[in-house]
């Protein structure tokens, strides 16, 4: 199985543009999340769901927004990006709702660059 | 609120070496517990996790992390270092208030010398 799949890979965008990173997923699991990699920050979760029609925010969710039409697809839209929404950005899904033990599988990423 | 803080956001080894890469946390209720591996240019891989059942976890490619209460600790190790262990280790932590969340640690980026 292909398991989670984004896209793009990498995008260099103008200040103020918007744009939607996709995210899809095969594994039929419930709960999706977006974070953004930072370097010396980790990863900060950026919005959730713990199923689809449902969302949630992370830490960092100002300037992002999320859908979740269905179980498989959980994309992140930037209205009008700003410089400091450069970054690296993983979708993650999980086979609970959210549940203490859940286990996470995470994406290979999307490297955005806002100029 | 739950935390964990990684100690240490480079460590190199040699090849054979004990690998000790280090995270406490911080909790005011018994915690689950995360470590993950990132090789270059991928995303997130779960190494191990602790759910109280037992203290001493072992993971994938010969890592295990033992939790201990009275340090705050979870610290992850490797008897004898491979080229292959390259890559950024992340601690985590689930929040309790939302169980949709993980706080990660900053990371440790473990190089192997030959």
């Amino acid at each position: 199985t292909a398991g989670i799949t984004q896209a793009p890979t990498s995008q260099i965008l103008a200040a103020g543009r918007s744009m939607t990173l996709r995210c899809t997923q095969d594994m039929r699991h419930n709960a999706m999340y977006w974070y953004r990699q930072d370097l010396g920050l980790g990863l900060r979760l950026i919005h959730y769901s713990n199923t689809a029609g449902t969302t949630g925010k992370g830490e960092v969710p100002d300037g992002y927004s999320v859908s979740r039409a269905n179980t498989d697809d959980f994309p992140l839209t930037l209205a009008s990006a700003v410089p400091s929404q450069t970054s690296v950005y993983f979708c993650a899904s999980s086979d609970g709702q959210g549940s203490l033990t859940d286990t996470q599988y995470f994406g290979p990423g999307t490297r955005l660059t806002v100029l | 609120a739950q935390s964990v803080t990684q100690l240490g956001s480079h460590v190199s080894v040699s090849e054979g070496a004990l690998v000790l890469l280090r995270c406490n946390y911080s909790s005011s209720v018994p915690p689950y517990l995360f470590w993950y591996v990132q090789y270059p240019n991928q995303g997130l891989q779960l190494l191990l996790k602790y759910t109280s059942a037992a203290t001493l976890v072992k993971g994938i490619n010969g890592f295990e992390a033992e939790f201990k209460k009275s340090e705050t600790s979870f610290h992850l190790t490797k008897p004898s270092a491979h080229m292959s262990d390259a890559a950024e280790y992340f601690c985590a932590v689930r929040v309790y208030s939302s169980a949709s969340k993980i706080i990660f640690g900053s990371g440790t980026r473990l190089s192997i010398r030959p």
